[in-house]
């Protein structure tokens, strides 16, 4: 059963605008989440996580339990942040990763 | 420092040939360790997992296979690979603090 789904493949956007890449989980307990990055011929890497309430590189993410959601937001999209994002929910002993959104912001 | 490594980076295989990708954790001691599978369109695929030597637990039923001989060492191997056992895997290990460091991957084409 797909516990973690990213409904964007593909999203496009202008440097300057808004940009929220959606993510929904399926667990019934108390979800640990997490965002990934990978960058171009890079290593994919830790983002951010929702128990830290952290701003990385700008990108926020909330937990919304009642809608089962930890969309990854920024204000002002920036070249550099074109990439491929993952969001991934730690259950039991193991990582479970969506199926990824790639994104790339247009100058 | 903690680190991961996996080899070989690419490799080139005929169908029905034997598969070995190995990978080694440094720095830290009785890490969670992954194997994945990363392909377009499916995202990364959980293919197995250990929380300590000698124990595997795999998620997808295939044609692989993974073993932990060591703390630190996480080995996919298959016996007999098919063309669809193509693709870019991943292992990648976690401590505590549940934060998962990749490796840098394996790219594996079986012709």
């Amino acid at each position: 059963a797909q516990r973690v789904t990213q409904p964007e493949k593909l999203l496009s956007v202008f440097k300057g605008a808004p940009v929220e890449l959606k993510c929904n989980y399926s667990y019934s307990g108390s979800p640990e989440l997490f965002w990934y990055v990978q960058y171009s011929r890079q290593r994919l890497q830790l983002l951010l996580r929702h128990i830290s309430r952290e701003s990385i590189k700008g990108f926020t993410a909330d937990l919304n339990k009642g809608e089962t959601s930890f969309h990854l937001k920024k204000p002002f999209a920036q070249e550099e942040d074109s990439a491929m994002y993952y969001c991934a929910l730690k259950e039991n002993n193991d990582m479970r990763f969506g199926a990824g959104t790639r994104l790339t912001v247009k100058p | 420092s903690q680190t991961i490594h996996q080899w070989p980076a690419t490799l080139v295989q005929p169908v029905g040939s034997p598969l070995s990708l190995e990978c080694t954790v440094e720095g830290t001691s009785n890490p969670n360790l992954y194997w994945y599978r990363q392909a377009a369109g499916r995202g990364l695929q959980l293919l197995f997992y250990s929380v300590g030597i000698g124990q595997i637990s795999s998620e997808v039923p295939q044609n692989l296979s993974a073993s932990r001989p060591q703390d630190r060492q996480f080995i996919l191997s298959s016996k007999k690979l098919l063309l669809s056992d193509s693709g870019f895997y991943l292992c990648a290990y976690e401590t505590s603090g549940n934060t998962i460091y990749f490796g840098e991957g394996s790219w594996l084409t079986v012709v």
